[in-house]
């Protein structure tokens, strides 16, 4: 059953630039959510999670999300990315205790 | 620091062959996981524990069996390797509730 779905595979941004990675998901009515970030050959990093309260939320580097049940979204954002920001991007959402992740968008930045 | 260990960060294998990839967490924690990571797939679900000796099947369990016997430790096995289960293993745990889940490094199975 799908639960969190990235549309994007690939996005590109030049350096400086503001991003958003959007994530929707199709499980629970108060989902904990999360963003996760995987930088080329190493492991999992937690970005932020929700678990409930504020629907904008801070995490580390610099990113948020905010979250909008009206329209299923988790969407992650930063006003002025870095080279070093260049990873993939991997939504989740606690479906049962189990994470289940989204298939990942991959961030490219223009020098 | 939590931390969550894997015992091989590579492996080749042969078809056929029976593998083990051991994954241990010193962190008490109830929830253990195991997920294969393939290009463009994301990361999918293979097995997850919530106990020691209790286990449930994720989204993609064909072809792997998992082990629980003590709480710290848990045991991914195919049975018998084929070439579409080389992938990138990860193993991950979770404190009960509302937990952050934690990965450990990963094993990259290379089945030939």
């Amino acid at each position: 059953a799908q639960s969190v779905t990235q549309p994007d595979i690939h996005i590109t941004v030049s350096e400086g630039a503001s991003l958003e990675l959007r994530c929707n998901y199709s499980y629970g009515a108060t989902p904990y959510l999360f963003w996760y970030v995987q930088s080329p050959g190493q492991g999992l990093q937690l970005l932020l999670k929700y678990f409930s309260g504020d629907t904008l939320v801070q995490g580390i580097k610099g990113f948020e999300a905010e979250f909008k049940r009206s329209q299923s979204s988790f969407n992650l954002r930063k006003p002025s990315v870095h080279w070093s920001d260049a990873a993939e991007y991997f939504c989740a959402v606690d479906r049962d205790d189990k994470i289940i992740f989204g298939k990942g968008t991959r961030l490219h930045i223009l020098p | 620091d939590v931390k969550v260990t894997q015992s091989s960060r590579y492996l080749v294998k042969r078809t056929g062959e029976k593998v083990f990839l051991e994954c241990v967490q010193d962190m008490d924690h109830e929830n253990m996981f195991w997920y294969r990571q393939d290009p463009g797939l994301g990361l999918r679900l293979i097995y997850f524990s919530y106990d020691v000796k209790m286990k449930e099947k994720g989204d993609i369990p064909e072809g792997y069996s998992v082990s629980r016997e003590k709480k710290e430790r848990f045991s991914l096995i195919l049975e018998s390797a084929s070439t579409n289960q080389t992938s990138m293993y990860l193993c991950a745990s979770r404190g009960l509730g509302v937990d952050t889940q934690y990965f450990g490094p990963g094993t990259r199975l290379t089945v030939l």
